[in-house]
């Protein structure tokens, strides 16, 4: 079945730090990727996605492209604030699993001023 | 805000309980997922409608059933509580069946004593 390893936090980081987590996944299909992030106290909100490979998704900051050579989608951002203080969950959807989000273990992210 | 809807935020019972948990989508979407979020099995795909149809099971107790309503609201019940069941639970709304991104609510979250 359809399976998301991410790298295991937690992650601390000065603010201006590069970021980096790393996500890898297995599916039977050609799913598509997502990586969502939550707050504190507060429900998931989707970050950024890509449908197919080599497709780079971004939003605020954030990257992620769809390697689907290495089976791959890490997050990556060259700049991190205080604000970015969250935990990020990789995620896929595939047509084979009724797409369903399928989610990896969590980062739990911190950033220092 | 992501225009998902829960009700209760919050949720204290005791062991052999039953609760009702509610959900209402975003205006327009006709899809309604419920991901349950606890310590040792990190986020869980439950169950999935469609328009009223269930469409999609996950790993969901034979004690925890779910409908979707005509007014597209969904409400998850969760019979015979045990301690276990302690979590947060999550509603996300899509439009439709398929990769549409998913929209989630802020949360259930259900402590059982």
């Amino acid at each position: 079945g359809d399976s998301v390893t991410q790298m295991e936090g937690p992650v601390t980081l000065s603010e201006e730090a590069f970021l980096t987590i790393n996500c890898t996944y297995t599916a039977t299909g050609y799913p598509s990727l997502f990586w969502y992030v939550q707050y504190p106290g507060e429900g998931l909100q989707l970050l950024l996605k890509a449908t197919k490979a080599d497709d780079k998704g971004s939003n605020k900051g954030f990257e992620a492209t769809y390697r689907k050579e290495t089976t791959s989608f890490h997050l990556e951002k060259g700049s991190v604030q205080v604000s970015d203080s969250a935990v990020y969950f990789c995620a896929l959807s595939d047509r084979g699993n009724d797409y369903k989000l399928s989610f990896g273990a969590g980062t739990t992210v911190t950033v220092r001023a | 805000d992501s225009g998902v809807t829960q009700t209760p935020k919050h949720l204290i019972t005791a062991t052999g309980q039953r609760v009702t948990l509610r959900c209402s989508p975003r205006s327009g979407d006709l899809s309604v997922y419920w991901y349950q979020q606890s310590l040792d099995q990190g986020l869980q795909f439950l169950i999935q409608y469609y328009n009223g149809e269930e469409r999609a099971k996950g790993n969901i107790l034979e004690r925890f059933s779910a409908q979707q309503f005509p007014d597209l609201h969904s409400e998850l019940n969760l019979s015979s509580l045990e301690l276990g069941d302690s979590a947060l639970y999550f509603c996300a709304s899509s439009v439709g069946q398929g990769v549409y991104e998913q929209y989630f609510g802020p949360g259930t979250r259900l402590t059982v004593t």
